[in-house]
């Protein structure tokens, strides 16, 4: 069981919310992480987006619009990249990260995201 | 701003070596933990290796531990990646990318990355 599974893919139309989800593997749980998201458009090295383990402790990335959001379900065991209001310029590849273990860098296989 | 530059990637057969370098700009280079993180033709990305501002903490993933060896030159401002018995496993883009300051792994900056192939 891979460590943090992501969606393959999900769709949206513009102006509609889309939720991205990191899923941690049973035995871990998502309270004890920072999850990172980053965004990478075709092309393009991947761009660090922002970072939630709790609302006191999230960090977002320089010029990041407010549009992006981060969450987790504890039930779900999972972290959540939340997108309101959708635009054509967020078509991109999603993926998930955590620091494991004080010595590994983890990253979900990613989702993509297609703009309708 | 910070700026990461890789350079060192080219077409290597399988079993050759290959030693990539990040040389970095706009930041406090030797407060800061860095990483290399690949990613193969169509594929997700894939951490390879850290160390921490120091150079005293490394880490590296299981498919590259006893192949790859990060290192860094603080009064250089250069991050290394040097890479031995490499397979056609190892082909992709290489990024070298900027982590938090002092203990802080996380991975916030990325070059442009540099792309090495291994092939016969």
């Amino acid at each position: 069981q891979a460590v943090l599974t992501q969606p393959s893919s999900l769709s949206a139309s513009p102006g509609a919310s889309a939720s991205l989800t990191c899923t941690l593997r049973s035995g871990i749980s998502v309270g004890s992480y920072r999850i990172h998201w980053y965004q990478q458009k075709a092309g393009r090295p991947p761009q660090f987006l922002l970072r939630y383990k709790s609302d006191s402790d999230q960090q977002k990335g320089s010029g990041v619009p407010s549009r992006f959001s981060g969450s987790t379900d504890a039930s779900a065991n999972a972290g959540i990249l939340f997108i309101s209001g959708v635009q054509s310029e967020d078509e991109a590849d999603y993926y998930c990260m955590i620091w494991h273990d004080r010595s590994t860098a983890i990253f979900g296989g990613g989702t993509k995201l297609t703009v309708l | 701003q910070v700026h990461l530059v890789e350079s060192g990637g080219g077409v290597v057969q399988p079993g050759a070596s290959l030693r990539l370098s990040c040389a970095a700009s706009g930041f406090s280079f030797s407060s800061y933990t860095m990483h290399w993180v690949r990613q193969a033709p169509g594929k997700g990305l894939e951490w390879v290796a850290a160390i921490s501002h120091d150079a005293l903490y490394k880490y590296s993933a299981d498919s590259v531990r006893v192949r790859f060896s990060i290192s860094r030159d603080n009064a250089k401002k250069l991050l290394y990646l040097q890479m031995d018995s490499l397979t056609t496993d190892d082909s992709g883009v290489y990024y070298c990318a900027r982590g938090g300051d002092y203990g802080d792994f996380g991975v916030f900056f990325w070059g442009q990355g540099t792309l090495v192939t291994v092939s016969s």
